[in-house]
């Protein structure tokens, strides 16, 4: 089945240790965001790529970056995680063809990774 | 500012009744508006979309009704079961860009046998 997959599911870093969550897909869609989710709240978007142009949310802090290598694979990288970095971290996919073509707006989420800051 | 309120955190009801979620916005002009389902641990899944220029829009056991003129969105589910028990988020996406996704915090709902 076509689905967003993220991995790990749950994990543990240190604070200020920088630490890597990896999403991909096999829904082929050119759109990827990442949200954070914290308890009991709205996922909030951080950014999103969309084909290769990174979109960075304008209150998003600088200590989280992203890559997408290729159309398959998203990093999320935090640089010097606090304790309130410490939250769920959802990837969702779309299909977005612009004017010119036939865009699907729902967008498929992964299970996401659930992060701590010890 | 721009602004997404679901009626409540938590809502309970009895197994067959209907479930009537409520989502109002402020200084926001949605294109479109969707629905989602969020298991505790997992990633919401989408439900329905419905467009500013439709009133209604159904798909089996679901409703969802949008208002531009109240600024609210109703999300029934008819004949409930406990397995529709779940928090079920809103979310808007302007005219302006079919990426941005603003989502409201959500109801809980608790559909008890």
């Amino acid at each position: 089945d076509a689905m967003v997959i993220q991995n790990p599911r749950y994990q543990v870093t240190q604070f200020g240790k920088p630490v890597t969550l990896s999403c991909s897909q096999t829904l082929n869609h050119n759109v990827m965001y990442w949200y954070q989710q914290k308890s009991s709240q709205a996922p909030k978007l951080l950014f999103h790529y969309y084909d290769k142009d990174f979109n960075n949310e304008a209150d998003t802090p600088d200590n989280f970056q992203s890559r997408r290598p290729n159309t398959s694979f998203c990093f999320l990288d935090i640089r010097s995680p606090g304790l309130g970095d410490a939250a769920m971290y959802l990837c969702a996919t779309s299909r977005d063809l612009g004017s010119g073509g036939t865009s699907s707006y729902e967008q498929y989420f992964g299970p996401g990774t659930r992060l701590t800051v010890t | 500012s721009q602004k997404i309120e679901q009626n409540s955190e938590a809502l309970n009801i009895q197994e067959g009744k209907t479930a009537t979620l409520t989502c109002n916005y402020t200084n926001y002009s949605p294109a479109y508006l969707q629905w989602y389902r969020q298991d505790p641990g997992r990633g919401p899944v989408f439900l329905l979309l419905i467009r500013e220029n439709e009133k209604e829009k159904r798909k089996e056991r679901l409703k969802v009704t949008f208002d531009t003129t109240l600024k609210q969105s109703l999300f029934h589910i008819t004949a409930s079961q406990p397995a529709d028990s779940a928090t079920y988020l809103c979310a808007f996406i302007s005219s302006g860009s079919a990426r941005q996704l603003t989502f409201g915090s959500g109801t809980q709902l608790t559909v008890l046998p």
